[in-house]
């Protein structure tokens, strides 16, 4: 079946890059997003990328895919402290499907 | 871009009692929408799919009869959490795809329920 795994934390300095990463074993997937989640808060979509990508980028958001390795990550360049949230990696087999989530790293920024 | 409206964003309710959550995408309409519950400091699981004017899909371990879903419009689906238990205490979630276009899954802001 469907995983997707991430690392649990992550802490960056403000001003720094962060590299948030995420494994998926269903080779199959079609949609890879990465959602951020502030406290008591619903999901925010940041970015997507299909499977047929290598790489996307938006403004401080560069997601890199490893589709061979199964391997995602969101890069957050010049990292803030409004950064400091739970970002889901999440896959979809299709536009229809639901999503897949990992179990979200928690990123904090220290000032 | 597109939005979904979820209400309430917070109840706390007794035991034994029913709790309506509802879920509205705005500005397109969504033949499918997805109810995905989280635990504390743990993802969203899913629950169920809701389609439009059909039977919702329920996952493997989530009791039908005590959440029921209703998609009775392209705009609207509602989950009800029967007979509510303090287990039952969750973060739940909907979400919906503009299938007119767009990618990526809108989610509401999610309800906290809180059963005492």
């Amino acid at each position: 079946g469907e995983d997707v795994e991430q690392s649990l934390f992550l802490s960056v300095r403000e001003g720094d890059s962060s590299v948030i990463n995420c494994t998926y074993t269903d080779s199959s997937s079609t949609y890879l997003y990465w959602y951020k989640q502030e406290p008591g808060a619903g999901l925010q979509l940041l970015t997507y990328i299909f499977s047929n990508m290598d790489m996307k980028q938006d403004q401080r958001l560069t997601v890199l895919l490893n589709k061979k390795d199964k391997h995602l990550s969101l890069r957050i360049a010049d990292t803030q402290t409004g950064d400091s949230a739970i970002y889901f990696c999440a896959e979809s087999l299709s536009g229809n499907t639901p999503l897949v989530f990992g179990k979200g790293t928690r990123l904090s920024v220290i000032a | 871009g597109a939005v979904v409206s979820q209400h309430p964003s917070r109840v706390i309710c007794k035991s034994g009692t029913s709790v309506k959550i509802e879920c509205r995408s705005l500005d397109f309409q969504a033949t499918t929408m997805f109810w995905y519950r989280q635990f504390p400091k743990q993802s969203l699981m899913l629950m169920a799919t809701s389609n439009e004017g059909s039977k919702a899909t329920y996952e493997q371990g989530v009791e039908k009869d005590k959440f029921l879903i209703n998609h009775a419009s392209l705009t609207l689906s509602t989950l009800t959490v029967t007979s509510a238990h303090p287990e039952d205490s969750s973060f739940y979630i909907c979400s919906a795809r503009d299938t007119g276009g767009g990618h990526g899954y809108t989610f509401g802001s999610g309800t906290r329920l809180t059963v005492v």
